[in-house]
């Protein structure tokens, strides 16, 4: 089974920051990989697919980039309403596999 | 308006059986692979199973494989998971998801004696 490591586990920033989460997968996946948002007592919500495809409604200060092994999701500049929980998503093969989340934390 | 309602978690004992459904509705469910992925209280998003639309493929993880049986019903736009030798470890929010945009608000398995 295909490993997501994902780093950092939590982030501290401030409105207006540029902030940068990674995903490193065990082997190479192309680039077929999702970032999901998830805040508390919500569904997750789907930002990026294919890697750096912008989910139809999603913001554009929200970017995806990478392919093979290395992934990153930049949040241009944060907003309130983005601190919540970051996933990736494998579904290169199966079992599909999250990363364990990243924390992101108002400073 | 597009709803994914997940019923028929609760309370059960280890070695327990329970069936979750996800009724759909407001978009084309027969067009759509379908998830289920799980949260443990107060821990990540864990994968679980998923199925193609006309249900010939069935994927899940491993530490699910033999217990957990993905199906569908295309004609009543639902779908389940049955959910047999039930542990401790299989105790969270369930959610029913075609893992783009649509997903459902979690129906929560506990399982305990």
């Amino acid at each position: 089974a295909i490993q997501m490591t994902q780093s950092p586990s939590s982030l501290s920033a401030s409105v207006g920051d540029r902030v940068t989460i990674t995903c490193r997968a065990s082997q190479g996946i192309r680039n077929d990989l999702g970032w999901y948002q998830q805040k508390p007592g919500k569904a997750p919500k789907l930002l990026i697919y294919a890697a750096s495809r912008l989910q139809s409604g999603v913001p554009s200060r929200f970017s995806g980039s990478g392919s093979g092994t290395d992934f990153s999701l930049t949040i241009s500049s944060l907003q309130p309403e983005d601190f919540a929980t970051y996933y990736c998503l494998q579904d290169y093969s199966y079992p599909c596999s999250f990363g364990q989340g990243t924390k992101l934390e108002i400073k | 308006e597009v709803q994914l309602v997940e019923s028929g978690g609760g309370l059960v004992q280890p070695g327990g059986s329970l069936r979750l459904s996800c009724a759909a509705s407001g978009f084309t469910f027969s067009s759509y692979w379908m998830s289920w992925v799980r949260q443990a209280p107060g821990k990540g998003l864990e994968w679980v199973a998923n199925i193609k639309q006309d249900g010939s493929e069935k994927y899940y993880v491993d530490s699910v494989k033999g217990r957990f049986t993905i199906s569908r019903d295309n004609a009543k736009n639902s779908l389940y998971l049955q959910m047999n030798s039930l542990r401790g470890e299989d105790t969270a929010l369930y959610f029913c998801t075609t893992l783009s945009d649509y997903w459902g608000q979690g129906t929560l398995v506990t399982v305990s004696s």
